[in-house]
C-alpha cells in the first residue's frame, strides 16, 4: 500500500511569490494534516482537513491556507512568501480525524526555500 | 492547554547499551501519546503509541515506551541500541478528551549511537 505522497519534494521560490504543495494520503485515509518543520521552531501544526472540511487550524497567518478534495487529496498554499517560510512542510494522513487517536502517517515532505 | 517536553536535546549511547529518550506531557484529559523517528532529510516514521490499556507499549524496531500517569511521562526505551538507531526522535501528545485539538510535538531529541 502506497504511503503518503507529497509533491514537489524540493522547490525554490522568490519572496512575494506564492506556492502550492500537494499531498495524496494513504488510500482509505480521510484526514490530512499539515505541519511546518524548521530548526528553530520545530514541528508546528498548520491545519487538519477531514471530509473536505477544515477541522482545526494552527497559529499561522492567513497567508497559509489549504483545502481537501473529495478524493481526500489535499493542497496547501502559501501566498506572499517571506524568507521565514523556508521550511520542510510535512503532510500526514490518518483513517479518521486526529481526535480519534488513530495513528497519523507522514509523507517525506516538501522542502521549500524562499530566496 | 496541552504541551509536551523532551528535556534532552541529545542523547549519546554506545552500541549494545540500553537507551532511553525522555518525554513528559501535560494535558487536561487523558493523553494520546506517540513516538516518531526522523532520519536525515526524511519524513517522520511512526514508532508506537499509547491510547489506553497496558502502560508498556511495544513498537517498531524493538522500541518500547512506558506510560506513567503519575509522573506524566512516556519515555522511549530500547534494551540494546544499534548504530542505525541514530536519528531524531519526537514525542507527541494530544488531549484525548476533546473533539478538537491537534497533535503537539516536542522539540525532538537527537540520538547518537556510537560503535
Amino acid at each position: 500500500k502506497a504511503g503518503v505522497t507529497q509533491t514537489p519534494r524540493y522547490l525554490i521560490k522568490t519572496r512575494g511569490q506564492q506556492v502550492t504543495l500537494s499531498c495524496s494520503p494513504i488510500s482509505g485515509h480521510r484526514s490530512v494534516s499539515w505541519y511546518q518543520q524548521t530548526p528553530g521552531q520545530g514541528l508546528q501544526f498548520l491545519f487538519e482537513y477531514f471530509s473536505e472540511t477544515q477541522r482545526n487550524k494552527g497559529n499561522f497567518p492567513g497567508r497559509f491556507s489549504g483545502r481537501q478534495f473529495s478524493n481526500s487529496r489535499s493542497e496547501m498554499n502559501v501566498s506572499t512568501l517571506e524568507l521565514g517560510d523556508s521550511a520542510l512542510y510535512l503532510c500526514a494522513s490518518s483513517l479518521s480525524a486526529i481526535s480519534s487517536g488513530n495513528t497519523i502517517y507522514f509523507g517525506e515532505g516538501s522542502w521549500l526555500t524562499v530566496v | 492547554a496541552q504541551s509536551v517536553a523532551q528535556p534532552e536535546d541529545q542523547v549519546n549511547v554506545a552500541e549494545g547499551n540500553p537507551l532511553t529518550v525522555k518525554c513528559t506531557y501535560s494535558v487536561s484529559g487523558n493523553p494520546y501519546l506517540f513516538w516518531y523517528v526522523q532520519y536525515p532529510n526524511r519524513g517522520l516514521q511512526f514508532l508506537l503509541k499509547y491510547i489506553t490499556g497496558d502502560n508498556l507499549v511495544k513498537g517498531s524496531y524493538g522500541f518500547e515506551a512506558e506510560f506513567n500517569k503519575s509522573q506524566t511521562s512516556f519515555h522511549l526505551k530500547k534494551p540494546s541500541a544499534l548504530v542505525s538507531d541514530s536519528a531524531l526522535y519526537f514525542c507527541a501528545v494530544r488531549d484525548g478528551g476533546g473533539s478538537q485539538g491537534n497533535l503537539i510535538f516536542g522539540k525532538g531529541t537527537k540520538l547518537s549511537v556510537k560503535p
